[in-house]
């Protein structure tokens, strides 16, 4: 396993709800990126922490915000849920924020906006 | 960010049968990482290309990097029923990876 944890692994929200998604990194990794899968598709990048700061972020709106704790935790909220949000969020860790560093993903967490 | 693009999207084999999938940025990458996807998991790190023209080896997968850092490729040789799963190559841009839509391989026992 990649030492990668998330939670909830599952779990269903109605439209305009908020969530809150989490992720517990590989130990000594300082780097937290999250990423959206929709069915069928590769994950797509939405942001990413370094040392508790966002460090890039992808297409996505500002409803879709982050935080990176001390012990390099992470969370992902989404808020004002809308049906298209439904997919697999998926959180990966690296050692670094460089280039070329290998990035460890958990193993998801499933969101179902009905 | 970029924009890598793979094909095929679907690939159907017999077991023993080869399979490549194909990745085409119309810029030139830093470097490239492969990723493996089974049926309801997540995606697992293959392998990374940085040099040009570089050719990577694991087992019956062979990685191709193009001379010109814009194109890569996978290979499998005599597949079998355990490489089921969709293949996804990905751009890394300073450790933010785009990936493209992937290449699902059903291998046929």
């Amino acid at each position: 396993e990649t030492g990668v944890t998330q939670s909830p692994t599952h779990l269903i929200k109605t439209r305009g709800q908020q969530v809150t998604l989490r992720c517990s990194s590989q130990s000594g990794h300082n780097t937290v990126s999250w990423y959206q899968q929709a069915l069928g598709q590769g994950p797509q990048f939405i942001f990413q922490y370094y040392r508790e700061e966002e460090n890039g972020r992808g297409n996505f709106p500002p409803r879709f915000s982050g935080l990176q704790f001390p012990n390099y935790s992470s969370e992902l909220n989404v808020n004002a849920l809308e049906l298209d949000d439904s997919a697999l969020y998926l959180c990966a860790s690296s050692l670094d924020r460089g280039p070329g560093n290998t990035i460890y993903f958990g193993e998801g967490s499933w969101l179902t906006v009905v | 960010g970029q924009q890598v693009m793979q094909i095929p999207q679907y690939q159907h084999v017999q077991e023993g049968e080869d399979f490549t999938t194909y990745c085409n940025s119309s810029t030139t990458l830093s470097n490239i990482q492969w990723y493996k996807q089974r049926p309801g998991g997540h995606p697992v790190f293959l392998i990374q290309l940085v040099k040009s023209g570089e050719v990577k080896k694991q087992k019956r997968l062979t990685f191709q990097f193009g001379e010109a850092k814009k194109n890569s490729s996978l290979h499998i040789t005599a597949t079998q029923t355990t490489d089921v799963g969709t293949y996804f190559c990905a751009e890394d841009n300073f450790n933010k990876f785009y990936f493209g839509s992937g290449t699902k391989l059903n291998v046929k026992p």
